[in-house]
This record gives structure tokens, C-alpha cells and sequence, in this order.
């Protein structure tokens, strides 16, 4: 069965860092949605793509935080520089179409740690 | 802004009791959609509700979307060391169609 890939799937890194977390959708996969979950919380939606555009980033903090997805596949999410307030699990998820109805596949994510 | 409120927070369960968890949306949802995230793992989608009072069953599972489709729950009957994890609703923003997901309960369970 097909899976959306993650990489790291850990990062420690220190304040004021440069991070990248990369993401490979499920082959097909239209949309793919970057999200921040907090633990003992639920995802939170950080940018979504449908192909190579950007559908929403209204919660995406663009001082630090930048995606990108330049062929529609797979895409980076960078920060830069990091904070310890970014310590969190960093999930990618894929699905079809752009819907508020598309069953969406989440990555094993990359849980990143910044001391 | 748009809200998706679930309880309890945590649930402990001997095994063979029975759970239940219950979301709740500040506005009226298009559909529901229930994931579960097993300990150290990813969320994994269960199910979708549309219908106004739907009910659906998987084995053990049944969920059921609210008459005014504002509210869901999910109940599981006589639960097993594998039902272990945070189970997660989650529907779509009236503005943007983005999935707002609500905090989770996590449910465990005492063999």
C-alpha cells in the first residue's frame, strides 16, 4: 500500500538553526498539507498545496517558516531560524483532490526537538 | 475562529468496558472525519460522516454525526489493548474547506 515518506523522522537541533524536513506525497496525490501537532494536541494546519501552488498558509509564520513543492511532488518545509517554541511533531499528508471531504494520508512525520 | 471541541481529554478503561468521545463544531460541518493516533505513531483516518444523524459501524466501532451536524460521536464497544491511542475528529472549515482537527482523546486501556 502506498504511503506519504517523511525525512528525518528526528531532529534535534539548536535555537537559531536552519531545519528541513522533506516530504514525498503519495504518487498522484494532488494536495499535500503541511501540519504542526503539538503534543497532547491535535494537527494544525500549516500550508497546503494543491500541485506546486499554495492553497493556504494563513497559519504558516513566514518570518521563519518557508514550503515549497516546485514540481507539485514532493516538498520541503524549512525554518529558519529555529526557536524552542517550534519543538513539535511535523506531520505531511496527501490526498487526492483539494476537498474538505478527501480522505487525508499522513507521513510517520519528523519530530523536531530545538534546545 | 472556528472550533472543534472534543471530551474528555483522557479516558481509562479496564478492558471489556466500553468507550466513548465526543466531538463538538462552533458551526455546522459539511461532513466529520474520526482518526486514530496510536502512541508514537501518525494520525490514521477511520471514517467520514456526511449525512445529517448517520451512523456508521466498523466491527467494534460505531460513529454517529448529529442531527444539526454540529456534533459526532464515537463509541466502542467492549474495548481491547489494541483500541490504545488518541482518536481525533476533525471537519472542515466553513471559510477555507481546511480540516480543523479537535484536540483528541486518548483512551487507555488496562489489560
Amino acid at each position: 500500500e502506498a504511503e506519504v515518506a517523511q525525512s528525518p523522522r528526528y531532529k534535534i537541533t539548536e535555537k537559531s538553526q536552519a531545519v528541513a524536513f522533506w516530504c514525498d506525497p503519495i504518487s498522484g496525490h494532488a494536495t499535500l498539507y503541511w501540519y504542526r501537532q503539538i503534543l497532547g494536541q491535535g494537527p494544525e494546519l500549516l500550508v497546503q498545496f494543491q500541485d506546486e501552488s499554495v492553497v493556504d498558509d494563513s497559519q504558516l509564520p513566514k518570518d521563519r517558516f518557508s514550503a515549497e513543492r516546485l514540481k507539485g511532488v514532493d516538498s520541503t518545509l524549512k525554518i529558519q531560524p529555529a526557536e524552542l517554541g517550534d519543538s513539535a511533531m511535523y506531520l505531511c499528508a496527501s490526498s487526492l483532490v483539494t476537498s474538505g471531504t478527501d480522505t487525508q494520508y499522513f507521513g510517520p512525520g519528523t519530530r523536531l526537538t530545538v534546545l | 475562529g472556528q472550533q472543534v471541541m472534543q471530551i474528555p481529554q483522557y479516558q481509562h478503561v479496564q478492558e471489556g468496558e466500553d468507550f466513548t468521545t465526543y466531538c463538538n463544531s462552533s458551526t455546522t460541518l459539511s461532513n466529520i472525519q474520526w482518526y486514530k493516533q496510536r502512541p508514537g505513531g501518525h494520525p490514521v483516518f477511520l471514517i467520514q460522516l456526511v449525512k445529517s444523524g448517520e451512523v456508521k459501524k466498523q466491527k467494534r466501532l460505531t460513529f454517529q454525526f448529529g442531527e444539526a451536524k454540529k456534533n459526532s460521536s464515537l463509541h466502542i464497544t467492549a474495548t481491547q489493548t489494541t483500541d490504545v491511542g488518541t482518536y481525533f475528529c476533525a471537519g472542515p472549515s466553513s471559510n477555507t474547506g481546511k480540516l480543523i482537527f479537535g484536540q483528541g482523546t486518548t483512551l487507555q486501556v488496562k489489560p
